[in-house]
C-alpha cells in the first residue's frame, strides 16, 4: 500500500501567518493516465472532512484562494497564507492514484 | 444542496453482521462514483471501497475485502455498506462520500 507521510504532526500558528503542511508519499503518485490524483482535506472539530484541493493544485469549489496546493511526483505541498480561525482543524492529504486509496495521518493546525 | 445522510450505525458483536445506508440527495446519484471511509477512535481516516455508478464494479480495501460489501440502489438514490464477521478493529465512524462531499458520518461499535 502507499504510504502517506505527513509533516509537521502539529502545527503551531498564529492568525494572519502562513502555514506549510508536506505530505510525502511512498511512491510516484502519477497515475497511467498521466493525473496525479493527491487530495487535501480539512477536518474541523466536531466535523466531517472537506475537500480543499483536488488534483494536486485545483481548489474545490467555494475554497479560498488563500490554500494553494502544490507538487509532483511524491512530493506534495499545502500552504494556507494568512491563516484565519476558521482554517483552524486537522488537515489529511489522501492519494487515489493507487489501490488501495491511502490518507495521511494528519496535521494539527492549532494556535499558538 | 448535496446531502448525504448515513444510518443504521449501532452496537453489534464480534463476528455480526449490519448493514448500513447512506441516502443521497441534491445531486443525480446515478451519475456518481460513491465511496466509504472509516474513522477509528485513534482519528485515523481509511478508505474502505468504492463503487462503479451502474453498481457494477466494486473495489475494496483489503481490510475489509470479502467481509464488507458495498451495493447502491439508484432508483432509491441510496448506498449500502454490508458488513459481516465484524471484528473490533472495525469500531469506528463510518461515512459516505462522493467527490467533494461528505455525509455526517455513523457509529458503529463492535463489542460482547
Amino acid at each position: 500500500d502507499v504510504v502517506l507521510t505527513q509533516t509537521p504532526v502539529a502545527q503551531p500558528v498564529t492568525l494572519g501567518d502562513q502555514a506549510s503542511i508536506s505530505c510525502r508519499s511512498s511512491q510516484s503518485l502519477v497515475h497511467s493516465n498521466g493525473n496525479t490524483y493527491l487530495e487535501w482535506y480539512l477536518q474541523k472539530p466536531g466535523q466531517s472532512p472537506q475537500l480543499l484541493i483536488y488534483k494536486v493544485s485545483n481548489r474545490f469549489s467555494g475554497v479560498p484562494d488563500r490554500f494553494i496546493g502544490s507538487g509532483s511526483g511524491s512530493d506534495f505541498t499545502l500552504k494556507i497564507s494568512r491563516v484565519e480561525p476558521e482554517d483552524l482543524g486537522v488537515y489529511y492529504c489522501f492519494q487515489a492514484t493507487h489501490d488501495p486509496y491511502t490518507f495521511g495521518a494528519g496535521t494539527k493546525l492549532e494556535l499558538k | 444542496e448535496v446531502q448525504l445522510v448515513e444510518s443504521g450505525g449501532s452496537l453489534v458483536q464480534p463476528g455480526g453482521s449490519l448493514k448500513l445506508s447512506c441516502v443521497a440527495s441534491g445531486f443525480t446519484f446515478s451519475n456518481y462514483w460513491m465511496d466509504w471511509v472509516r474513522q477509528t477512535p485513534g482519528k485515523s481516516l481509511e478508505w474502505i471501497g468504492e463503487i462503479n455508478t451502474d453498481g457494477s464494479k466494486t473495489n475494496y480495501a483489503p481490510s475489509i475485502k470479502d467481509r464488507f460489501t458495498i451495493s447502491r440502489d439508484n432508483a432509491k438514490s441510496t448506498l449500502y455498506l454490508q458488513m459481516s464477521n465484524v471484528k473490533s478493529d472495525d469500531t469506528a465512524i463510518y461515512y459516505c462520500t462522493r467527490t467533494g462531499s461528505w455525509g455526517q458520518g455513523v457509529m458503529v461499535t463492535v463489542s460482547s
